[in-house]
């Protein structure tokens, strides 16, 4: 079993669209998780970061914990094309506590207009 | 500040050279991370430093990969005799103390053939 697992898409949606991107991860040490968008041909880049169970939102992004079920979400709203990225899911360590993060294989997402 | 650096953005080198990486981290972050990504996968954790010492190296990092931060500054990756598998994009990340933030550098691209 992979340690943070991502269905790699790609996952479409249209313009305006809600896209919900899903990620589990088997370590329940782990305390703290985050989204990252990598452009193609770029480096990943921050978008959210969640420590606690429920939601927290930052304008068209929301993240959701699940610590219980080992699952975190990322939802954007009004969806645009420029959003259109790979969306990789990391988790630290929870061995380590913050010492790294490991990564999903990521989520393409498209936007179409 | 400039960001995370790193040099030469691609690297084409024949089976069995080695070759070298370079990262020049934000200036004020004291942790530096090795990550590297293939196409299509998550970047995977290969070492990490905080100060100038490495505090941890991935067991799945073969013996010919070698890292070092002097003086708690820029950060060398070495490969040694190089093999086709090695072929990724190697990615460098730097953060301040233990944050989850890491902000990445464009990487550099190793093609070996």
């Amino acid at each position: 079993q992979k340690e943070v697992e991502q269905n790699s898409g790609p996952l479409s949606v249209p313009e305006g669209a809600i896209a919900s991107l899903n990620c589990t991860y088997s370590d329940r040490g782990s305390q703290s998780f985050f989204w990252y968008r990598q452009y193609s041909g770029k480096s990943p880049e921050l978008i959210m970061f969640i420590y606690s169970n429920g939601d927290k939102e930052d304008g068209r992004f929301t993240a959701q914990l699940n610590k219980a079920s080992q699952y975190v979400s990322l939802l954007i709203r009004d969806s645009q094309p420029s959003d259109s990225a790979t969306y990789l899911c990391a988790v630290n360590d929870g061995r380590t506590g913050f010492q790294k993060l490991v990564f999903g294989t990521g989520t393409r997402l498209l936007v179409s207009p | 500040d400039t960001g995370v650096s790193q040099n030469p953005r691609h690297k084409i080198t024949k089976r069995g050279q080695n070759v070298t990486f370079r990262c020049d981290p934000i200036s004020e972050h004291n942790r530096l991370y090795w990550y590297r990504q293939t196409l299509g996968q998550g970047p995977e954790f290969l070492t990490y430093f905080q100060n100038e010492a490495q505090l941890e190296k991935s067991r799945l990092l073969s013996d010919r990969f070698s890292a070092e931060r002097p003086k708690g500054s820029f950060s060398t990756l070495e490969i040694q005799r190089t093999e086709q598998g090695d072929s990724a994009m190697y990615l460098c990340a730097s953060t301040f103390m233990s944050s989850g933030e890491l902000f990445f550098g464009e990487g550099s691209r190793l093609t070996v053939l």
